[in-house]
């Protein structure tokens, strides 16, 4: 089952406009980690949060971490056309034995010029 | 540094047919995943090695489904006999060891996208 569920599954803003993206799982985590597709292409690494942190950044992006609500947000300063994407949440679970990244359906980014 | 190489990146195939996809890791990682990505389902771990052992293969569908990895820089997921839900894009990724306890980032391949007629 999955794991992290985005929130909204699609999202469509002008160029300059800020994004914001939200995760939500369901049990303890490790660390948790947002990742980037364009279309047609594999996923690419933007920036992991570890458990006991609560906000970093990257660039544009700024990621923040509440344990206590079970719950993160990416957010896309000043967005362009080129962060046009699915951006997807993945989280790594503790208690399983087995330790496995697992992702989110994502949301769809549309980044109108 | 090549990242992860997948072949081939599509493939159209009738039912029945037997399909194999193959993976080269990043050089000098210890892990390799393969996940299925569906519009349904979104991304599903089907498998992972660690040191070229599967460690964990709960997600692997059926048993027409199969992967091995030989070497540290070879992978195959095979499915023998396809069919047409089988259709998805699958992804191959690796990444360091690094701290147990803190798993790092994937370095995903660019996918093999399968067809099943």
């Amino acid at each position: 089952s999955q794991q992290g569920e985005e929130d909204p599954q699609a999202l469509s803003i002008q160029e300059g406009e800020n994004a914001t993206m939200n995760c939500s799982y369901k049990t303890s985590i490790n660390n948790l980690q947002w990742y980037r597709q364009n279309s047609g292409r594999g996923l690419v690494h933007l920036i992991l949060i570890r458990s006991n942190e609560r906000e970093k950044h990257s660039g544009r992006l700024r990621v923040t971490l509440d344990t206590s609500k079970k719950s993160s947000s990416l957010l896309i300063t000043a967005s362009r056309a080129a962060d046009t994407a699915s951006y997807f949440c993945a989280t790594y679970y503790t208690g399983a034995g087995s330790y496995q990244l697992t992702f989110g359906k994502g949301t769809k980014l549309s980044v109108i010029p | 540094d090549a990242g992860v190489i997948q072949s081939p990146r599509h493939e159209v195939t009738e039912m029945g047919q037997e399909v194999t996809l193959r993976c080269k890791p990043i050089s000098g990682h210890d892990y390799l995943f393969w996940y299925r990505q569906t519009m349904m389902r979104g991304l599903e771990l089907l498998i992972y090695f660690n040191n070229n052992v599967p460690i964990d293969d709960s997600g692997m569908p059926e048993d027409r489904f199969s992967a091995k990895m030989p070497n540290a820089s070879f992978s195959t997921l095979k499915i023998q006999p396809s069919e047409p839900r089988d259709s998805a894009v699958y992804f191959c990724a690796s990444r360091f060891r690094g701290p147990l306890e803190e798993p790092g980032e994937l370095f995903f391949g660019e996918g093999s996208r399968l067809t099943v007629l």
